[in-house]
């Protein structure tokens, strides 16, 4: 199993661009996350999906967006990016119930907004 | 949520013990604590967690005081791949929550030769 993988593993925007971000799980997980991590500090969730076809905000979810249309897959995009969204973005799943606090994380994407 | 308080680092030598302490004094009866770590440039790593009783898996054993107030993550023989920055998280109560994880400072442990 490749567990959780992230697409890509680095990216250079500039301010006003939007890409997407791809994060793929083998592990059949009902729930999928978004985190991101500022330097130095801890992780702070900006979407989350609790089954294919759901998704809610989290702590930060402004300038975001995500979609969860395939069970495996969960989208995360930047409509206009700026130079705040700079940071490593980590994708996690997990079982659904009392296992959801269990979860597993992506590689992390390394985006920088110039 | 319950609020936790961890050192910020922490020195351990290969092969020995590596002890971290995690205290969350205002911890209720039916939270969790959940124990991550991340290893630079990677992804947190799920490695234990507890209610009341000690726990034990193949990485780690978990205590927790008898009162809950604080709770001690052992690695019984650390490696130098140990190295890494370990969150101790109490997991919020309600069966309505997202699984959303509050990760604060962690503590880094540094393992030496």
């Amino acid at each position: 199993n490749a567990g959780v993988t992230q697409t890509p593993k680095f990216r250079v925007l500039k301010t006003g661009q939007s890409m997407t971000l791809l994060c793929a799980q083998d592990m059949n997980h009902e729930y999928m996350y978004w985190y991101r991590q500022d330097p130095g500090m801890g992780l702070r969730l900006i979407h989350y999906s609790v089954g294919e076809g759901t998704t809610a905000k989290g702590e930060v979810p402004d300038g975001y967006n995500v979609s969860r249309l395939k069970k495996q897959n969960f989208l995360l995009g930047l409509e206009s990016a700026a130079p705040s969204q700079t940071s490593v973005y980590f994708c996690a799943s997990s079982y659904d119930g009392t296992r959801r606090y269990e979860q597993y994380f992506g590689p992390g994407t390394r985006l920088t907004v110039t | 949520d319950a609020k936790t308080t961890q050192p910020t680092s922490m020195d351990c030598a290969e092969g020995r013990a590596a002890n971290l302490p995690c205290n969350h004094s205002t911890i209720s009866g039916n939270e969790y604590v959940y124990w991550y770590r991340q290893i630079h440039s990677q992804g947190p790593q799920y490695i234990i967690h507890g209610l009341k009783n000690n726990e034990t898996n193949e990485m780690a054993s978990l205590i927790i005081t008898e009162d809950r107030k604080s709770s001690t993550l052992i690695l019984p023989h650390a490696t130098l791949r140990d190295t890494a920055v370990y969150y101790c998280i109490v997991r919020p109560s309600g069966s309505g929550n997202t699984g959303k994880l509050i990760f604060g400072q962690g503590t880094t442990l540094q393992v030496k030769p």
